[in-house]
């Protein structure tokens, strides 16, 4: 089973600050992926960043990255420079070996950029 | 490119109404195919997945059901809606099923059971 938890259920950032966005997981497979996703008002929900279990590397993608600590099962996501756009929602998942492709969700955690 | 389409965009429906959405992708074969919900201000519960042409799993026990009739078409439905449908359904596709490959995800339908 897949349990991912997101204790922040709204963040404030100013805009061209950096802000991380926490995750946690709970899995009981070996092999992992850990998502992160945007939804911004119009509901569509837009995929960011992905690390698997196996990488060395923290995942970067642009502005995003992934601060992934295994020992503590952690997958925080990094904003650097913190754009206006960036308002929206934010929610990690994940998926496991025995999962068939499913994604488990987190609750989200609602980013707000101010001026 | 791939893009996956999503329709009505938007729909209020009495309570015990029958309920039809369509997913369909496009620039893809086989994908695998997903329906979740998304109840106002809560996170993602998926519904219903499919790996293949008439081959669904079921996450959860309740009034909906899900087809798939060809390749790239998911078809969410209810014959009897209830008041708990209300929600955002959003339907995903993906590459494959391992844990390296993201979902893409559609604009959704928002459902209002009144």
């Amino acid at each position: 089973a897949q349990k991912i938890t997101q204790t922040q259920p709204g963040m404030f950032v100013q805009e061209k600050e950096a802000v991380t966005l926490d995750c946690t997981y709970d899995t009981s497979d070996q092999s992992y992926g850990l998502f992160w996703y945007k939804q911004p008002s119009s509901g569509e929900m837009i995929f960011l960043i992905y690390q698997g279990s196996y990488d060395e590397q923290n995942a970067t993608e642009g502005r995003y990255s992934l601060n992934f600590q295994k020992a503590r099962k952690s997958a925080n996501l990094v904003i650097s420079a913190s754009q206006l756009g960036d308002s929206a929602m934010y929610f990690c998942a994940s998926k496991g070996g025995s999962t068939l492709g499913r994604l488990y969700f987190g609750r989200g955690t609602q980013l707000t950029v101010w001026p | 490119s791939q893009t996956i389409h999503q329709w009505p965009a938007t729909l209020v429906q009495p309570v015990g109404s029958p309920l039809s959405l369509e997913c369909t992708v496009e620039g893809t074969s086989n994908p695998n195919l997903y329906w979740y919900r998304q109840a106002a201000g809560r996170g993602l519960q998926l519904l219903f997945y499919s790996v293949g042409i008439g081959q669904i799993s079921s996450e959860v026990p309740q009034n909906l059901s899900a087809s798939r009739p060809q390749d790239r078409q998911f078809i969410l439905s209810s014959k009897k809606l209830l008041l708990s449908d209300s929600g955002f359904y959003l339907c995903a596709w993906s590459v494959g099923a391992t844990t390296g490959y993201e979902q893409y995800f559609g604009p959704g339908t928002r459902l209002t059971v009144t």
